[in-house]
């Protein structure tokens, strides 16, 4: 079955410490891997995608992802985060032809002074 | 860039009530698709449309039912408004990836 597991619900890290946010995955196909962020009362922006190739991929705001096929994991990574990161972090699974993705229950930041 | 538009941000209703959120994309995307999403289940899929007259149920259709008569606009319509569908709605648009509305708030007493 098709699943994304985020399994840290909420994390709480410091501001200019870095930021290593968890995401697996099971999908039966060559998987198209998503994170999006959500800022409170807002929609899902993305924040960078994987497609194919090089598998550490770039995003806005200074995140960057991996792509470990080996261990089924697209986690999310920023080196120094800032308090405007604080949000709600979802990593999502899907098919090229865009017809059906899968969410994980995502992951909420809090960032402390 | 890529614009998803929920005309209604925040809605109160009565139980009972038709509702309706609308749902439009300027990107000429055939896919659209329609989530709840609430704490601690994350985003559940309700309906999803691939052109225009077409839908197909998600994971949670029960008390929702959808229109799309033109390929950028696509409606999720709850016939009879409870208060156990009091949650946050996102409208999708989707080609590769997937570009979000910013979300409409329904309260139902």
């Amino acid at each position: 079955a098709q699943s994304v597991t985020q399994p840290d619900i909420h994390i709480t890290v410091s501001e200019g410490a870095s930021l290593e946010l968890r995401c697996n995955y099971s999908y039966g196909a060559t998987p198209y891997l998503f994170w999006y962020v959500q800022s409170p009362g807002q929609g899902l922006q993305l924040l960078l995608k994987y497609f194919s190739g090089d598998t550490l991929v770039q995003g806005i705001k200074g995140f960057e992802a991996e792509f470990k096929r080996s261990q089924s994991s697209f986690n999310l990574r920023k080196p120094s985060v800032h308090w405007s990161d604080a949000a709600e972090y979802f990593c999502a699974v899907g098919a090229y032809t865009g017809n059906q993705f899968y969410f994980g229950t995502g992951t909420s930041l809090t960032v402390i002074p | 860039d890529v614009k998803v538009t929920q005309s209604s941000r925040y809605l109160v209703k009565r139980t009972g009530e038709k509702v309706f959120l609308e749902c439009v994309q300027d990107m000429d995307h055939e896919n659209m698709f329609w989530y709840r999403q609430d704490p601690g289940l994350g985003l559940r899929l309700i309906y999803f449309s691939y052109d225009v007259k077409m839908k197909e149920k998600g994971d949670i259709p029960e008390g929702y039912s959808v229109s799309r008569e033109k390929k950028e606009r696509f409606s999720l319509i709850l016939e009879s408004a409870s208060t156990n569908q009091t949650s946050m709605y996102l409208c999708a648009s989707i080609k590769n990836t997937i570009y979000f509305g910013e979300g409409s708030w329904l309260t139902v007493v």
